[in-house]
């Protein structure tokens, strides 16, 4: 069965510091891989997907996130974080086929210090 | 802007009044989804619509009712809602089964 894995409940980071969370999937073929970015109170804002090809993809904000097949991962990075990053994001895995539904990771909080 | 579109944001219910929140889009998407997120939470998944065909999950409950008038527009009704049903109801679209979903901004439920 999918499932998504994201390891860390909460992250804080210096504003201007590096920034990478972590996202592991489980799933029996490479499927759909996204990420979302959720303020409080507000929608799911998508950040980036990966589908297939170059396995390094861009998104908006300055986010990236590499795809590594052999670690079953999807982890999202960003050089230097500004305050406004402040948010709840989460990983989501695309069934390529059958139901076609996102399976969640549980999110992961983070906290950007001044 | 191409969009998908809440009514309202906010939402207050008296406990086993019905209510129903709205979704609309402008991206003439498919499919639409109707998410439940509870504080601290993933989203999960109640229904969703494929063109007209309704596909419900196993687990969301009867309590929860779903209507695709057209293209544009979906509804959430609960009929009787229960204190456990405050939370933020996301929708979402999607141009096929699988491909990238667009979330609206959420409306949050309190029930008195």
């Amino acid at each position: 069965a999918q499932s998504v894995t994201q390891p860390d409940i909460h992250i804080t980071v210096s504003e201007g510091a590096s920034l990478e969370l972590r996202c592991n999937y489980s799933y029996g073929a490479t499927p759909y891989l996204f990420w979302y970015v959720q303020s409080p109170g507000q929608g799911l804002q998508l950040l980036l997907k990966y589908f297939s090809g170059d396995t390094l993809v861009q998104g908006i904000k300055g986010f990236e996130a590499e795809f590594k097949r052999s670690q079953s991962s999807f982890n999202l990075r960003k050089p230097s974080v500004h305050w406004s990053d402040a948010a709840e994001y989460f990983c989501a895995v695309g069934a390529t086929s059958g139901t076609y539904k996102y399976i969640f990771g549980t999110g992961t909080r983070l906290k950007v210090l001044a | 802007d191409a969009m998908v579109i809440q009514n309202p944001r906010y939402q207050v219910t008296q406990f086993g009044k019905p209510v129903t929140l709205s979704c609309s889009q402008t991206l003439n998407h498919n499919v639409m989804y109707w998410y439940q997120q509870k504080s601290s939470q993933a989203p999960k998944l109640l229904f969703h619509y494929y063109d007209k065909d309704f596909n419900n999950e196993a687990d969301t409950p009867d309590n929860f009712q779903s209507r695709r008038p057209n293209t544009s527009f979906c509804f959430l009704d609960i009929r009787s809602p229960g204190l456990g049903d405050a939370a933020m109801y996301l929708c979402a679209t999607s141009r096929d089964p699988g491909k990238t979903q667009y979330f609206g901004p959420g409306t949050r439920l309190l029930v008195l």
